[in-house]
């Protein structure tokens, strides 16, 4: 099965700009263009943030964004904000009608 | 507006089965495939499967298959999760997501129910 590799914490301070990679295999990211971005903040339900890799749902701060390079995806968080402090999962599409998250990465604002 | 609406929490006894409801409202609930997608504490997020609610078609991820049924009534815009032979690993909070694009799998989620916390303990 496939396996998406996200770093369990990132941090950074108030106004900088962050980067959280997503590293998949030539049978998932590499593949396909179905990368999708959620943030969860505790006891709530996961938020959309990054669809198709590099899409923007109508709605989420034009701070948010993302990219994909061979095998890596990444979420750009800019000008970081106190509230962007939450947990960050990517998903991508695996071929065979199947998909699949990754454990997440805990995003600090020092 | 458009929203997902879950059924409440759920205790059950290891090897019972479980079905949570998940109520589409503010838009057109044939149109739009439904996901299911669980979090166990503290973990991270994990796909059981999808509907399509116009012609019933299911997909199940193949750790599911064999224990998990997803259904769904159109007079009611409600889709159905049932998983059975409960362990307590299933200890989760499971969502229903919808899929972002009309007639299609995208594997993009855009609107969430608020979970529904299942509990499997003796």
């Amino acid at each position: 099965q496939s396996a998406l590799t996200q770093p369990a914490s990132v941090s950074g301070s108030p106004g900088q700009s962050i980067t959280i990679p997503c590293t998949g295999t030539n049978t998932d990211v590499g593949s396909y263009n179905l990368v999708s971005w959620y943030q969860q903040y505790p006891g709530k339900a996961p938020k959309l943030l990054i669809y198709e890799g590099s899409k923007r749902p109508s709605g989420v701060s034009n701070r948010f964004s993302g990219s994909k390079s061979g095998n890596t995806a990444s979420l750009t968080i800019s000008g970081l904000q106190a509230e962007d402090e939450a947990d960050y999962y990517c998903c991508s599409y695996t071929g065979s009608s199947s998909n699949v998250f990754r454990t997440g990465t805990k995003v600090t604002v020092l | 507006q458009e929203q997902l609406v879950q059924s409440g929490a759920e205790v059950k006894k290891p090897g019972a089965s479980v079905k949570v409801s998940c109520k589409a409202s503010g838009y057109t609930f044939t149109g739009y495939f439904l996901h299911w997608v669980r979090q166990a504490p503290g973990q991270g997020l994990e796909c059981v499967g999808w509907i399509n609610p116009n012609s019933g078609g299911t997909n199940y991820a193949q750790k599911f298959q064999g224990r998990v049924t997803m259904t769904r009534d159109t007079s009611i815009s409600t889709a159905y999760m049932e998983l059975s032979s409960l362990r307590s690993d299933d200890t989760a909070v499971y969502y229903c997501a919808r899929d972002l694009k009309q007639w299609l799998v995208t594997y993009s989620l855009d609107i969430w129910g608020q979970g529904t916390t299942v509990t499997v303990s003796s």
